[in-house]
């Protein structure tokens, strides 16, 4: 089955911790994304990487780091900079370079206790 | 100015009526345009893409894009229980360059009432 994988489901943070979501697919696309989802709020990016090894910042990058060493992943790490990490982190992956067509990955639900 | 609105509803509707949920985008130099469905509490779905003025129908989903107005709709015939969740509207913010960055609006969520 090709799709996107998060884990954990549910993720659970005390402050001043640092925490990395994961984010695995299998469909061979090369562009990956990072949103974030508040209640009531539209999908906001985070991160994005059109490649292997490299990556950018999206809209709210603040508090946040990503990595991807592999084409398959693209872990996000929370850290304890980012003030306000309660919410919904959704991962996306792109087929190709002519159409933007993002599918997502179930998500993660990250609270801060 | 929001790059993308949508009434964020609720939009209450018959089972088999017709629900129409619309879109406007402020960047004239989009190109891509997509709508994607959301069950509460799980990830958005993509339904429906569309790329060039008119209609565009798949199934019971109909998406109408104007871009001389800047409005992107999304048609759903024969409404059904199960089509009750929040609809997110999508626009592509990189003419000209391969990063599909997406901007979302913040969803219209849609009741189907029995």
């Amino acid at each position: 089955d090709g799709g996107i994988t998060q884990s954990p489901k549910y993720l659970f943070r005390k402050e001043g911790q640092n925490v990395t979501l994961s984010c695995e697919q299998n469909l061979n696309h090369d562009a990956m994304y990072w949103y974030r989802q508040d209640p009531g709020q539209g999908l906001r990016l985070i991160y994005y990487s059109q490649i292997v090894n490299d990556f950018q910042k999206g809209d709210i990058a603040e508090g946040y780091s990503v990595s991807r060493e592999k084409k398959e992943s693209f872990p996000l790490t929370v850290t304890s900079a980012q003030k306000n990490p309660t919410a919904f982190y959704l991962c996306a992956s792109r087929a190709g370079q002519t159409y933007n067509e993002q599918f997502f990955g179930p998500g993660t639900r990250l609270t801060v206790l | 100015q929001k790059e993308v609105e949508q009434n964020s509803g609720p939009l209450s509707v018959p089972e088999g009526a017709i629900a129409s949920l619309n879109c406007t985008y402020s960047d004239r130099v989009s190109q891509s345009f997509f709508w994607y469905r959301q069950y509460s509490g799980k990830s958005p779905e993509l339904i429906m893409s569309i790329y060039s003025n008119g209609d565009k129908e798949d199934g019971r989903f109909t998406a109408q894009l104007n871009k001389a107005s800047q409005y992107v709709s999304l048609l759903i015939r024969d409404s059904q229980p199960s089509d009750s969740a929040t609809y997110l509207c999508a626009v592509n913010r990189d003419r000209g360059s391969t990063l599909g960055r997406l901007y979302f609006g913040r969803g219209t969520q849609l009741t189907v009432w029995p």
